[in-house]
């Protein structure tokens, strides 16, 4: 079963547009939710990460929207560059040493 | 800078040939985990080590074994690797499963068997 769904699993948006990946889970244990994003043949690289004590979090032009009660959370890239092309995972942990991924979104930025 | 190292980079190994990556760490951390990468899939964990302390998962197969002998290093045996063994072996860190529970990912080894 899996614990985390993450859509879509690709995405192509225009350079300067705003790119959306969108994760749900159900279990009401998990309290951290990281990003990773994965260049080809890279391992995957931490980007943000936001605990369900705060609705949002900002670094850069990457920004984390959480919605506790629908246990939904998403990923919003502001004025995507092609540099952003890459996977992006989503995750959610307990406490503990539990770790699950999502299935990853292909992000491809037109230029 | 702190970081995660993993060697080889790239590892071809013939079918039923025993093989070992290698990883190291110079973040301190008390948590080395193992994950496969198939092409197109998320990581799927096989194990960690919370320092000394070894934790198997469940579906990793008895192919698969690791040793950690220091906090810096960790190591991955496939001691008869198969076809379907070929793909990204990741290594990666946390400080612990608490609030320093953000892990930190190695480049990987990419390992093809013929």
């Amino acid at each position: 079963q899996q614990q985390v769904k993450q859509s879509p699993q690709s995405l192509i948006v225009q350079k300067g547009g705003i790119s959306i990946i969108n994760c749900a889970y159900e279990n009401t244990a998990f309290d951290y939710f990281p990003w990773y994003q994965q260049f080809p043949g890279k391992g995957p690289a931490l980007l943000i990460a936001i605990r369900p004590d705060v609705s949002e979090k900002k670094e850069g032009r990457f920004t984390i929207s959480f919605n506790k009660s629908a246990k939904q959370f998403s990923l919003h890239i502001m004025d995507s560059q092609p540099g952003d092309s890459a996977t992006y995972f989503c995750a959610a942990m307990p406490t503990g040493n539990q770790f699950y991924f999502g299935t990853g979104t292909s992000l491809t930025v037109i230029p | 800078d702190a970081m995660v190292i993993q060697n080889p980079r790239y590892q071809v190994t013939q079918f039923g040939k025993p093989v070992t990556l290698s990883c190291s760490q110079t973040l301190n951390h008390n948590v080395m985990y193992w994950y496969q990468q198939k092409s197109s899939q998320a990581p799927k964990l096989l194990f960690h080590y919370y320092d000394k302390d070894f934790n198997n998962e469940a579906d990793t197969p008895d192919n698969f074994q690791s040793r950690r002998p220091n906090t810096s290093f960790c190591f991955l045996d496939i001691r008869s690797p198969g076809l379907g063994d070929a793909a990204m072996y990741l290594c990666a860190t946390s400080r612990d499963f608490g609030t320093g529970r953000e892990q930190y990912f190695g480049p990987g080894t990419r390992l093809t068997v013929t």
